[in-house]
């Protein structure tokens, strides 16, 4: 499985646009990569995925850079609810199995 | 809610014991994973069922067994526990095709938090 970096932690101030990094330099042609999101005491949460292009979803937008070796997930106006550990995971398009490989990820924190 | 029910929410047992944690995934969905999470260990993928069948195996203890059953709930059987297994425990379910997964959304359930004194 291609391997993902992120950030450790970030810190962001409620109502303002929140871009966490992702890089994926390994990634493959055929990898989809996909955000989750683990708010405190609950399960991990989908939040939004891509191939090549942005995506915009009513949770994020997804900036995926031209070469597809990084990606950013852009939180627009932060609030108390969005602290949460965020996940960059790789998926292969020809994948016969859903599992997902979650690294560290990025703890978010969000100051009121 | 993620539409995916676990029990039960907490469970504390002695070393040596076996426990059953079971999941019921969403209406329809016919995949059903389990994934450890341990403070020194992360979000661990373990084991993914299809319809019925084992899909993939993770990094899954042999002291460790799961099955689906065929109304799709599933069951994760822990046996032999150790201090080391105390951890969450989530079940996590999607629609899956079959054929490929790449876009499969998968939906988690609250988790079981095992305990083992």
């Amino acid at each position: 499985d291609a391997k993902t970096t992120q950030p450790n932690s970030m810190e962001s101030n409620e109502e303002e646009p929140v871009h966490l990094p992702c890089n994926h330099s390994t990634i493959s042609g055929t990898d989809y990569i996909h955000w989750y999101r683990q708010l405190p005491s609950q399960g991990p949460e989908y939040v939004i995925h891509g191939l090549t292009s942005n995506v915009n979803n009513r949770m994020a937008s997804l900036a995926i850079a031209e070469d597809r070796k990084s990606s950013t997930l852009i939180l627009h106006r932060a609030t108390l609810r969005d602290a949460a550990v965020y996940y960059c995971i790789l998926r292969e398009i020809t994948s016969n199995t859903g599992k997902l490989i979650f690294g560290q990820g990025t703890t978010l924190q969000v100051k009121p | 809610d993620s539409g995916v029910t676990q029990t039960p929410k907490h469970l504390i047992t002695a070393t040596g014991q076996r426990v059953t944690l079971r999941c019921s995934p969403r209406s329809g969905d016919l995949s059903v994973y389990w994934y450890q999470q341990s403070l020194d260990q992360g979000l661990q993928f373990l084991i993914q069922y299809y319809n019925g069948e084992e899909r993939a195996k993770g990094n899954i203890l042999e002291r460790f067994s799961a099955q689906q059953f065929p109304d799709l709930h599933s069951e994760l059987n822990l046996s032999s526990l150790e201090l080391g297994d105390s951890a969450l425990y989530f079940c996590a379910s999607s629609w899956g095709t079959g054929l490929s997964f790449s876009t499969d959304t998968q939906y988690f359930g609250p988790g079981t938090r095992l305990t083992v004194l």
